[in-house]
């Protein structure tokens, strides 16, 4: 059980902003929000995480709700290279469960 | 950033046979590393939790005695699959954290087809 809720895929234009929403209205307040993001044929990628605040890094940004129980992951330029499928994960002690995921779709 | 490094990337050997895989963290020490299995169209699984120098920690259904895992250092740890089969054919993943809570970063996987 990924306890997280994504939907099946999204699509985007290439030099424009993504949105990805992710819903865990269960979370703990000891969950950590992760996402990880994975090529065809690869391992996943660390994207970014955060517990309470939003977060930046030079990959994304990462909204997290007040109440915590969604989060959004914003590439804020997508590239074909973004193509691929992204997983929210919430997580205690670090062990990660991993769910469907988004199947992010960039269009030239 | 953190890198893991997964050896081989891919092997192909016949029904009964044993296969290692090795898993590395390059430039950070890893008290935890993690085995994954993903089947085509699948998402990833966690098989076992691995914590330098004690025994892993199997996740329900993953026989311990059929994927065997040693964590000798805080920058290795291997996976061997014993009397492999062609069901055991995925694709198996490592990832390695220096810190409870920190990220995890992965290897690059390994497919493994038996024959």
């Amino acid at each position: 059980d990924a306890k997280t809720t994504q939907p099946n895929s999204m699509e985007s234009n290439e030099e424009e902003p993504v949105h990805l929403p992710c819903n865990h209205s269960t979370i703990s307040g000891t969950d950590y929000i992760h996402w990880y993001r994975q090529l065809p044929s690869q391992g996943p990628e660390y994207v970014i995480h955060g517990l309470t605040s939003n977060v930046n890094n030079r990959m994304a940004s990462l909204a997290i709700a007040e109440d915590r129980k969604s989060s959004t992951l914003i590439l804020h330029r997508a590239t074909l290279r973004d193509a691929a499928v992204y997983y929210c994960i919430r997580t205690s002690y670090g062990k990660l469960t991993f769910g469907q995921g988004t199947i992010l779709t960039v269009h030239p | 950033g953190a890198v893991v490094s997964q050896h081989p990337s891919w092997v192909i050997c016949k029904s009964g046979t044993s296969v290692k895989i090795e898993c590395r963290s390059l430039d950070f020490q890893a008290t935890t590393m993690f085995w994954y299995r993903q089947f085509p169209k699948q998402s990833l699984m966690l098989m076992a939790t691995s914590n330098e120098g004690s025994k892993a920690t199997y996740e329900q259904g993953v026989e311990k005695d059929k994927f065997l895992i040693n964590h000798a250092s805080l920058t290795l740890s291997t996976l061997t699959v014993t009397s492999a089969h062609p069901e055991d054919s995925s694709f198996y993943i490592c990832s390695a954290r220096p810190y409870s809570n920190q990220p995890q970063h992965f290897g690059d996987g390994t497919r493994l087809s038996i024959l």
